[in-house]
């Protein structure tokens, strides 16, 4: 059974940075490449950034470009989000996904991110 | 990269059928087959229900069926029930190497 479990969400202020993790299970990690999807409380979902399975390619979407990383560790069966220069809003779920088909076809539980003074 | 476009809200009643559409441009949902759509319940993750257009994963039921024709893409659910109730999401890739996910459409079963 494919897992995915996210987590390093809490509570930060302006300007802050977190560190978001996610573990997965049940699949060979590296044979797919990995997202993250957002998703602020009562809002859509928000395609965040993707890496193919080597971390060759690597894409973001405009409104974090710049200030998140993501980076995937093969040996560890983990990936990862680095969000730097967090704003009020980034607060919001962010979920790890797996990429196959041209869609997200498996996700984690989702950690929350709340960005506050 | 803007939002594609969904209605807001969609009903209708027990064992009927209903339509989503999601519409974007030439630069997404029309220059690719990479459409998908999503289900999700309050409090859960999104789900996998379509790829690739029309492409059903393994147990999703058949009540679900994905088209698209020029840069619009529906999602029809047939034989509703009331465990279908949620919210919607579309998603495409796009010319600039990403993915765009519609704003969402509510599902509501009277």
């Amino acid at each position: 059974e494919v897992q995915l479990v996210e987590s390093g969400g809490g509570v930060v202020r302006p300007g802050g940075s977190l560190r978001l993790s996610c573990a997965a299970s049940g699949f060979t990690f590296d044979d797919f490449g990995m997202s993250w999807v957002r998703q602020a409380p009562g809002k859509g979902l928000e395609w965040v950034s993707g890496i193919t399975w080597n971390g060759g390619v690597i894409g973001y979407g405009d409104s974090v470009k710049g200030r998140f990383t993501i980076s995937r560790d093969n040996a560890k069966k983990s990936l990862y989000l680095q969000m730097n220069s967090l704003r009020v809003e980034d607060t919001a779920f962010y979920y790890c996904a797996r990429d196959s088909s041209g869609s997200k076809d498996n996700w984690g539980q989702g950690t929350l991110v709340t960005v506050s003074s | 990269q803007s939002a594609l476009t969904q209605p807001a809200s969609v009903s209708g009643s027990p064992g009927q059928s209903i339509t989503i559409s999601c519409t974007g441009t030439s630069s997404d949902v029309g220059g690719y087959n990479y459409v998908s759509w999503y289900q999700q319940h309050p409090g859960k993750a999104p789900k996998l229900m379509i790829y690739e257009v029309s492409y059903r994963p393994s147990g999703v039921s058949n009540r679900f069926s994905g088209s698209k024709s020029g840069n619009t893409a529906s999602l029809t659910i047939s034989g509703l029930q009331a465990e279908d109730e949620a919210d919607y999401y579309c998603s495409s890739y796009t010319t600039s190497s990403t993915w765009v996910f519609g704003g969402g459409t509510k599902l509501t079963v009277l």
